[in-house]
């Protein structure tokens, strides 16, 4: 079966500090892994999509890895800041159909 | 550009009652998704819409769930007798299109917070 599990489920730090957020997944055959964030209250917003043969992907203090082999991604938040606070969603594509597998979510909080 | 949106923000109905809520996509986006977001669940597909293909219904969790899409734009995610199991985020996002393996970037409205009393 299909499945993208997350941990973290939830986190909290405090601003300045940097954390990873981490994702594994079974969904086969893989197409791409793409992490979302997730304000209260909106909808999800893409951060980084990554192939196959991405093992790196950054998108300003947001860094996302991906072991293909191992099936597993993690997301780096680097100098966190408090509106980094938020759901953060690892989400997987199979190669052959148009379904997204969704994770339940890291529910990350910056305290200042 | 308008990203897309959906209506109501929040409802509260009684249980029993039907509700109609609204999505519209963004312009030229062909592909259009609803998906339910319970609390501490991860986004449950409900029903695909490419085009004027035949819509994937897989996901509808009962047959009192329905939706349409009219002139291959507004969605409408329409639920009959509605229960408390019925009370979740419902969201809707759109794309390109819906081509094999995601290809294309999904963007989400704000989603309807529905509650069920």
């Amino acid at each position: 079966k299909n499945q993208v599990e997350q941990s973290p489920q939830s986190l909290i730090i405090l601003e300045g500090k940097n954390c990873t957020l981490q994702c594994n997944y079974t969904v086969s055959p893989f197409s791409n892994l793409r992490w979302y964030k997730q304000d209260t209250g909106r909808g999800p917003v893409s951060l980084t999509i990554m192939t196959f043969s991405e093992n790196t992907k950054s998108n300003g203090r947001y860094t996302a890895t991906l072991d293909a082999d191992t099936k597993q991604s993690s997301l780096h938040i680097t100098a966190s800041q408090l509106s980094d606070s938020a759901s953060y969603i690892c989400v997987v594509s199979a190669r052959g159909t148009y379904k997204y597998i969704f994770g339940t979510g890291t529910r990350l909080k910056v305290l200042a | 550009g308008a990203g897309v949106s959906q209506s109501p923000s929040n409802k509260v109905t009684e249980k029993g009652k039907d509700v109609e809520l609204r999505c519209d996509p963004i312009s030229g986006h062909t592909a259009l998704y609803w998906y339910r977001q319970s609390l501490g669940q991860g986004l449950e597909f409900l029903i695909y819409f490419q085009g004027n293909s035949a819509p994937d219904k897989s996901g509808l969790p009962s047959d009192r769930f329905s939706a349409e899409r009219t002139g291959g734009s507004v969605s409408t995610l329409t639920i009959q007798r509605t229960q408390q199991e019925d009370s979740a985020v419902y969201l809707c996002a759109s794309s390109l299109a819906g081509t094999s393996g995601g290809a294309y970037e999904q963007y989400f409205g704000p989603g309807t917070r529905l509650t069920v009393t």
